[in-house]
């Protein structure tokens, strides 16, 4: 089964510009995760999609972050424009509708901000 | 709202010594409890979770860990490292699983092995 998969992996921007990374999720797993991790400190969630609705999105910047999940499945999330505070690896993370299911973490998007 | 503390940033142990992590929690409803494991430049992995019955949970490489009530506790343990247990431990609250999961992590800690 192949696992969650995230692009790109690395990216260097400078602050004002802007930015999006893509999750895809494991096949059929109806729920997905963004993740920021800053240096030092656990992930932080960011918003929960169940199926391409919004469940939560409390913790989300949103003068300047956006995120959809159209059809369900692939997700972007977009920092315009970036802040040097932006600095972080963005994790994704999905898991399915059943029982006790676990969530499964993607590799990551380290993002620096200069 | 609930939160983990883990205290102390970086733990080092001598190969084949026992590791300990610790982690403590606060949740106003009974908690489900999760350990996970980041190795360099890779997402996280699940090393185990406490849900409901046992509080002995085993997992993965060896790992287990206890949920105590009663000093809102989860901490980790193996009795013997090994090298290749070097990674970052993150300690997890949420007030459900599955699919309405929503997961507060604490800061973590580095776990180095010496030879």
């Amino acid at each position: 089964e192949a696992g969650v998969a995230q692009s790109p992996r690395y990216k260097i921007i400078e602050k004002r510009q802007s930015v999006a990374f893509w999750c895809n999720p494991i096949s059929g797993h109806a729920t997905l995760y963004w993740y920021q991790q800053i240096l030092g400190q656990g992930p932080k969630l960011l918003i929960q999609f169940q199926n391409n609705g919004v469940v939560d999105d409390s913790q989300l910047p949103k003068d300047r972050f956006s995120a959809e999940r159209l059809k369900g499945v692939d997700s972007t999330l977009k920092i315009q424009p970036a802040k040097l505070e932006d600095s972080a690896v963005y994790l994704c993370a999905s898991n399915s509708l059943a029982g006790e299911s676990e969530q499964f973490f993607g590799p990551g998007t380290r993002l620096t901000v200069l | 709202a609930q939160s983990v503390t883990q205290l102390g940033s970086h733990v080092s142990v001598s190969e084949g010594a026992l590791v300990l992590l610790r982690c403590n929690y606060s949740s106003s409803v009974p908690p489900y409890l999760f350990w996970y494991v980041q190795y360099p430049n890779q997402g996280l992995q699940l090393l185990l979770k406490y849900t409901t019955g046992a509080t002995l949970v085993k997992g993965i490489n060896g790992f287990e860990a206890e949920f105590k009530k009663s000093e809102t506790s989860f901490h980790l343990t193996k009795p013997s490292a090994h090298m290749s247990d070097a990674a970052e431990y993150f300690c997890a609250v949420s007030l459900d699983t599955g699919a309405n999961s929503k997961l507060t992590f604490g800061k973590g800690i580095t776990l180095s092995v010496r030879p």
